[in-house]
């Protein structure tokens, strides 16, 4: 079974500041998704990274993919408020893994 | 454009009673997932269709769970007899296919007393 975990699990960080979250994943995929959740809400996809050496942008968010390290981070940049929330990777294997989520919390 | 729609979004029921999620996935979505989400266990995947034909049931817990997709445009997912364990928010997701990225309904939220 393949296996996905994240860290951390719980962040909190200053507004203004960069982080990096990290998503590891045990067996070969090619395929790797970010999503957000905001408390009491659905899912909602971030970005989709499809070879090694991709990189997404959206704003303050910026996703990378390293297929030989199998590893995945999701960069921060300049972080406000707006982006609390929970991140989750998944990987595509013979089915989709979620990993644990990484709680982010931005404080003023 | 419509999203995921499932209902009810909110089940309260007594335990032993059958429960019955419904899905009705994105227009034109050949892949329906459902998932399960609790605190302890995170996010799982219990079932995906494709082209309503069942792929992978192995993250089904148990035979009390059973789900069907009897056109492109309905999934129920059904829970008999229900048991306080199976208290959980259910997600259904569709995508164009199984690789792209998957369009999440608001959720359930049962709860089985």
């Amino acid at each position: 079974e393949l296996k996905v975990e994240q860290n951390p699990l719980f962040l909190s960080m200053q507004e203004g500041k960069n982080y990096t979250i990290y998503c590891n994943y045990s067996t070969t995929s090619d395929r790797l998704y970010w999503y957000r959740q905001d408390p009491g809400k659905s899912l909602e996809s971030l970005f989709v990274l499809l070879s090694n050496g991709a990189v997404k942008q959206e704003g303050r968010l910026m996703a990378s993919l390293d297929t030989k390290a199998r590893l995945s981070t999701l960069h921060i940049t300049a972080a406000v408020h707006d982006l609390s929330a929970t991140y989750f990777c998944a990987v595509a294997g013979n089915q989709f893994y979620f990993g644990t989520g990484t709680s982010l919390t931005v404080i003023p | 454009d419509a999203g995921v729609i499932q209902s009810p979004r909110h089940e309260v029921t007594e335990m032993g009673q059958e429960v019955t999620l419904r899905c009705k996935p994105i227009s034109g979505h050949n892949s329906l997932f459902w998932y399960r989400q609790t605190m302890m266990r995170g996010l799982e995947l219990l079932i995906y269709f494709n082209n309503n034909v069942p792929i992978d049931d192995s993250g089904m817990p148990e035979d009390r769970f059973s789900a069907k997709m009897p056109n492109a445009s309905f999934s129920t997912l059904k829970i008999q007899p229900s048991e306080p364990r199976d208290s959980a928010v259910y997600f259904c997701a569709s995508s164009l296919d199984r690789y792209r990225p998957q369009h999440f309904g608001d959720g359930t939220r049962l709860s089985i007393l």
